[in-house]
This record gives C-alpha cells, structure tokens and sequence, in this order.
C-alpha cells in the first residue's frame, strides 16, 4: 500500500512571499505526482503534475521540484496572494494501480493580505 | 454538464439506516472513482468503474458499502446500516478516457453525518 507523507500540516505566509509544500512516497511502479487544491465545501481541483523524466515542472506561478532519488516532491507557489488560500494535497500512484492515486493528509496555507 | 455533480449535498442519517448518494459523472467520461474524505485527511479511494464495470472495489471498507453504475453514467454508492464512523465527505471524480494518469475532475462531495 502506498504511503505519502505530506507537511507542513499547516503554512501560513505573508502576501508575495514563497509557499513550499513538501511529500515523500514509498516505492512506485508509476511515475505521476499530481498536486490538487481544495477550497472549502469543493472538491480537489488539479493544480498541476509531474511525470519525473523531469527534475521540475513549471506553470505560472506554481513548479513541481522532483528529487526520484529521495523519492520526495515539493510544491513551491511564487508571489503567493491570498487567492491562493486552500488545502494542498500531493498524491502518488498505489503500488498495484495506477488508477488508484494515495494522497497526503494535506496542507492548509494561509496567505495573509 | 459543465462538472461532476453530486446530491444530496448534505445527508444526515441514524445509525443502522441505509443511505444512497448519487454522482453524475462529466458527459462522455468512460472513468469514474468513488473517494472517502474524513475531516483534516486527505481522499481515500473507495472504488473504481470503467463504463459499467467496476475494475477496483478494493477500497470499500467493509461489504455494507455498495456502488454501482449500471449504464456506464450515473453512480450510485449505497452504504447500508450506517455507523457513525462512516461520516465523511464522498467524492466522486470522472476521468475522459480511463487511461493511466488521467486528471481526475471531482465533485463538491456529499457530506454525510452519521448520529
């Protein structure tokens, strides 16, 4: 069974400053990392993911760093606003399905105006 | 429709009373997940159908819980004679093509509360 192990448990960061949200999975046959963003009373929502052919991914204001070695991942949110003020979840793959993703127990950011 | 929708939204029930929540999947996606999310924890998967076929039930924590989508659309997840520790957010996602590594589109959840 796939275990992810997701912290700070909670993040509170002034308006502009650097958001890093960190995970560690356990062994995978499968190489995809989603991060999803959950705001309160919805469901997660992708945010962005990983295949690790690739040390990191960018989109806007949010990069994926990928360290396969240490089979760990960051989420790092740049210029962080107080939009961005949800629940993060990382996930990985289940050791028997891909099609099964294990998320972390989540991180709730504040970003404070 | 534009999203996933789930009803009812908010379900409360006694314990040892059957429930059923129902999830209406993106038009058109053959993929569709069953997850469990307790307060302050992340989702749990429940189960997993392509079309009518449901490939993973290896998630339901124990044989009174129940899904199915009969006509590869609508779902229903059914848990019968409920105990407080089923009270959790049910979500349900779709997915376009089943393939490995989909985005996985969710509801807004079911919230059920077990007294």
């Amino acid at each position: 069974q796939q275990q992810v192990k997701q912290s700070p448990q909670s993040l509170i960061v002034q308006k502009g400053g650097i958001s890093i949200i960190n995970c560690a999975y356990e062994n995978t046959a499968f190489d995809y990392f989603p991060w999803y963003q959950q705001f309160p009373g919805k469901g997660p929502a992708l945010l962005i993911a990983i295949r690790p052919d690739v040390s990191e991914k960018k989109e806007g204001r949010f990069t994926i760093s990928f360290n396969k070695s240490a089979k760990q991942f960051s989420l790092h949110i740049m210029d962080s606003q107080p939009g961005d003020s949800a629940t993060y979840f990382c996930a990985a793959p289940s050791s028997g399905s891909a099609r099964q993703l294990t998320f972390g127990s989540g991180t709730q950011l504040t970003v404070l105006p | 429709g534009a999203g996933v929708s789930q009803s009812p939204r908010y379900k409360v029930a006694k314990r040892g009373q059957d429930v059923a929540l129902r999830c209406d999947p993106i038009s058109g996606h053959v993929s569709l997940f069953w997850y469990q999310q307790a307060l302050g924890q992340g989702p749990e998967f429940l189960t997993y159908f392509q079309n009518e076929a449901q490939l993973d039930k290896s998630g339901l924590p124990s044989d009174r819980f129940f899904a199915e989508r009969p006509e590869g659309s609508v779902s229903t997840l059914k848990i019968q004679r409920t105990q407080q520790e089923d009270s959790a957010v049910y979500l349900c996602a779709s997915s376009l093509n089943g393939a490995r590594n989909e985005k996985l589109f969710f509801g807004s959840g079911t919230q059920l509360s077990v007294l």
